[in-house]
């Protein structure tokens, strides 16, 4: 099982970058990193996923190191509506060993 | 498409009353999951279904049930409603059970008084 540690809480202002990093030390060789938003009173919705090096969409970056023992998710210019908790998972499949951790609260402020 | 949806949306019991939580998906996914989020934390995963008729545990099984006789419903039972299942209930499905993207519900908010 391999475990995610990110940070507890993070500020940030409108329009700047916010990086998000999560440790997973003990990452398998067949595991993907996946990340997901949660808006309050909503589910959570996919953002990202990736295996290694850069993976971009319209959302966000991941960034993999070679060894993949971190991530950092990327937020270009984030606006108050990008308030929300932000979830890192590290497996292979769904199910009892594929959790969601407790987050990063991310507050964007005016 | 509706994606996932769920019923009720709010439900408070009295200790020891059952309910069943429906969920429904019309996106013909094989893989549906059920959640439970307590305040300030993460999903834990209280069953899974990888198909019609089948059923597995996760990581927070007791004191709930569930059943998957058809493709596209999950339900969630709870037999004795206790005060500590208090939380908000949300279910998922994905095409498959391998780390792609899982689809949420908009979650049922359960009291047990």
């Amino acid at each position: 099982l391999a475990k995610t540690t990110q940070p507890i809480s993070m500020d940030s202002y409108e329009g700047q970058e916010v990086n998000i990093t999560c440790s997973h030390n003990n990452i398998a060789t067949n595991d993907y990193i996946t990340w997901y938003q949660q808006f309050p009173s909503q589910g959570p919705r996919f953002i990202i996923q990736g295996y290694k090096t850069k993976v971009t969409n319209e959302v966000a970056s991941l960034f993999i190191p070679a060894d993949r023992k971190s991530s950092t998710l990327s937020l270009p210019r984030v606006s108050l509506s990008d308030t929300a908790v932000y979830y890192c998972l590290v497996g292979r499949y769904y199910g009892q060993n594929f959790v969601f951790g407790p987050g990063t609260r991310l507050s964007v402020l005016p | 498409n509706a994606g996932v949806t769920q019923t009720p949306k709010f439900r408070v019991l009295k200790t020891g009353q059952s309910m069943t939580l429906l969920c429904a998906q019309d996106m013909n996914h094989e893989y549906m999951y059920w959640y439970r989020q307590d305040p300030g934390m993460g999903l834990r995963l209280i069953h899974y279904s990888v198909g019609e008729g089948t059923t597995a545990k996760g990581e927070v099984p007791d004191g709930y049930n569930v059943s998957r006789l058809k493709k596209q419903n999950f339900l969630l039972g709870l037999e004795s409603a206790a005060p500590s299942q208090t939380s908000v209930y949300f279910c998922a499905s994905s095409p498959d059970r391998a780390s792609y993207e899982q689809y949420f519900g908009p979650g049922t908010r359960l009291t047990v008084t």
